[in-house]
């Protein structure tokens, strides 16, 4: 498994503002994906974040408004762009790693709670 | 594509009771299959996976759940609830390992004296 750490774990921010959310692991992984998780639903996968190339986005998400960066193997960053209060989730970033076979499990960061006035 | 109908929203169990949390996916392969547990203000945490071979698979705090390909169901069951254990379970189901997981909507358990 992976310890893996975010920042900020919560946010309060203004109509119009940009947030932009880290993600720490300790180990060198393959693949790593951010999840945004509505108020009261489940979890929908926003995009998988490539090293050293652009994102790839799920349909409904653009990278316009969730610029991605992963600029090596253990880091990643989500901007959430001109933010309304549709944006307020817990935006959660998570790891898996590639092993003979196919890849392993993922493993999740303990989320950013963000609201949005 | 994939899809994973959790029956359920709210499940409410008798400390010490059966738990029984209902997974249904929909997969044109066989597919992996997931549950989570997220603890209030949490992320989440793996509780067990199928990948293939066994399919009953157990995991962690108890739980085990069983991959019934002719019913399409992978359903997360505990034969005695604690108090601990009320939480949030989201089952999820891949067709690539580890990536891409798409996830129920989620069975809030509520554990009561």
């Amino acid at each position: 498994s992976a310890v893996i750490s975010q920042k900020p774990s919560r946010d309060i921010c203004q109509r119009g503002t940009s947030l932009t959310i880290q993600c720490q692991v300790d180990s060198q992984v393959t693949m790593m994906f951010w999840y945004r998780q509505q108020p009261g639903q489940s979890l929908t996968l926003i995009a998988t974040a490539n090293q050293g190339s652009e994102a790839t986005y799920e349909s409904g998400f653009v990278i316009d408004k969730f610029p991605i960066s992963r600029p090596n193997l253990t880091f990643s960053t989500l901007t959430v762009s001109n933010m309304s209060p549709e944006d307020s989730s817990i935006y959660l970033c998570s790891v898996s790693f590639l092993l003979a076979g196919g890849t392993d499990t993922q493993y999740f960061g303990p989320g950013t709670r963000l609201t949005v006035l | 594509a994939q899809s994973v109908t959790q029956l359920g929203s709210h499940v409410s169990v008798s400390e010490g009771a059966l738990v029984l949390l209902r997974c249904n996916y929909s997969s044109s392969v066989p597919p992996y299959l997931f549950w989570y547990v997220q603890y209030p203000n949490q992320g989440l945490q793996l509780l067990l996976k199928y990948t293939t071979g066994a399919t009953l698979v157990k995991g962690i705090n108890g739980f085990e759940a069983e991959f019934k390909k002719s019913e399409t169901s992978f359903h997360l069951t505990k034969p005695s609830a604690h108090m601990s254990d009320a939480a949030e379970y989201f089952c999820a189901v891949s067709l690539e390992g580890g990536n891409k997981l798409t996830f129920g909507t989620g069975t809030q358990l509520k554990v009561e004296l």
